[in-house]
């Protein structure tokens, strides 16, 4: 398997404009995560599917932030309008079950500049 | 508020010898914890864990030591690598949920 794939890997925007992250999880894995990382806040949970349903997105920050898994191969976060302070890396990790006997698998992570 | 702390955001060690990479949290309800590795340019990837009713877990040259009273775990690495250098994220769980630290970047120097 190839992994958990993300596109694109970097993306530079300008304040205002829609930023759309894709994410392919792992093959057979039931759960998906999207992560942000910054340097500030380290690896914070933003959502998470089970199922291809969203169980828990309290950690997105805001109602600029949604995010969507139509199917079970595929998984977009999207923030509209962005800010520069949206600037972060963001990861997508997929797992097959939820809990510490699982490890999730992460992607390369999309790097997301707003200007 | 910051469930999960690692308050050294660096740390430099000489090939060979011992890393320690220190993690605090506030959450009592925790009762799992988790490291991760990180290279640049690449996803975080699962290192050891260690469960709440246990206070060390060893994986070859790691080492996860948990303090409860003290919230208070640490990842030893002997020796030290290399290779070993990168982001090494802690954190810690309960039920569903688990919470990340800010993470600490360690070198290790040849």
């Amino acid at each position: 398997d190839a992994g958990v794939i993300q596109s694109p890997r970097h993306e530079v925007t300008e304040m205002g404009q829609e930023v759309t992250l894709r994410c392919k999880p792992i093959s057979g894995h039931d759960y998906l995560f999207w992560y942000r990382q910054t340097m500030m806040r380290g690896l914070e949970l933003l959502i998470y599917f089970n199922n291809n349903v969203p169980i828990d997105d309290s950690g997105m920050p805001e109602d600029r932030f949604s995010a969507k898994m139509p199917n079970a191969s595929f998984s977009t976060l999207k923030i509209q309008p962005s800010e520069p302070r949206d600037s972060a890396v963001y990861f997508c990790a997929s797992s097959p079950g939820r809990g510490w006997t699982y490890e999730q698998y992460f992607g390369p992570g999309t790097r997301l500049t707003v200007t | 508020d910051q469930q999960v702390k690692q308050n050294s955001p660096s740390l430099s060690v000489q090939e060979g010898r011992i890393s320690i990479l220190n993690c605090d949290y506030t959450n009592s309800m925790f009762d799992y914890f988790l490291w991760y590795k990180k290279y640049p340019a690449e996803g975080p990837t699962f290192l050891i864990s260690i469960s709440s009713i246990k206070d060390k877990n060893e994986d070859g040259r790691f080492t996860v030591f948990l303090n409860k009273s003290a919230k208070h775990l640490s990842l030893h690495i002997v020796p030290s690598q290399p290779g070993d250098s990168a982001v090494y994220f802690c954190a810690g769980g309960y039920g569903q949920n688990f919470v990340f630290g800010p993470g600490t970047r360690l070198s290790v120097l040849p």
